[in-house]
């Protein structure tokens, strides 16, 4: 199975700070990464797949990178609504797994 | 608009049997496949397996094989997540998502339902 790994588990931050989670593969995924949103007692919402193309409707204040094995989602300026767990996912191969997430936290 | 309704909230004993469901609408529910994915408390997101709706081709993740049982009934667009018998450690949420509704090759969850919490105590 590839592993997943997400950094940091959790963070602080102030509106309008920026903000970068990164994810790591255990192998290669070429460009198949998919981020998502979940805020408290709420399903996951599909932010950014692949790897750098926001989906529709998606604030223009997101954005992703990378390939091969190491990406990264940044929020240019971070705005309340944007406090939530991040994930991400590979979806090169099944089993498709997911990061532990990433907790966006109000500093 | 693509709408995944997943059935309520469940309390069951350990042992006990249960099967919860997923019903598409706004979309042509055998042309996209559908996963199931459990989040324990607090925890991450665990993908369970998928289905073809159109074929009732599965697909099971290793830790899940043998201990669910993923279906689909296209004739009522709903897809089903069952267990024979819970244990404790089944307590989550479950959600059910679509596959590639958005379009691209290898495609990732884009629409999710709702989630149903099962709760297995004694």
């Amino acid at each position: 199975d590839i592993q997943m790994t997400q950094s940091p588990s959790s963070l602080s931050a102030s509106v309008g700070d920026r903000v970068t989670i990164t994810c790591r593969a255990s192998e290669n995924i070429r460009r198949y990464l998919a981020w998502y949103q979940q805020k408290p007692g709420k399903a996951p919402k599909l932010l950014i797949f692949p790897a750098s193309s926001l989906q529709s409707g998606v604030p223009s204040r997101f954005s992703g990178s990378g390939s091969g094995t190491d990406f990264t989602l940044a929020i240019s300026s971070l705005q309340p609504e944007d406090f939530a767990t991040y994930h991400c996912q590979q979806t090169e191969s099944a089993p498709w797994t997911f990061g532990q997430g990433t907790r966006v936290e109000i500093k | 608009e693509v709408q995944l309704a997943q059935s309520g909230a469940e309390v069951k004993k350990p042992g006990e049997s249960l099967k919860i469901t997923c019903k598409g609408s706004g979309y042509n529910f055998t042309n996209y496949w559908i996963a199931w994915v459990r989040q324990m408390p607090g925890k991450g997101l665990e993908w369970m397996g998928i289905i073809d709706p159109g074929k009732s081709e599965t697909r099971y993740s290793p830790s899940y094989h043998g201990r669910v049982t993923i279906s689909a009934d296209k004739s009522i667009s709903t897809a089903s997540l069952q267990w024979r018998s819970l244990q404790a450690t089944d307590t989550a949420i479950y959600y059910c998502a679509t596959l590639g509704i958005r379009g691209g090759s290898y495609p990732p969850f884009d629409y999710w339902g709702q989630g149903s919490l099962v709760t297995v105590s004694s």
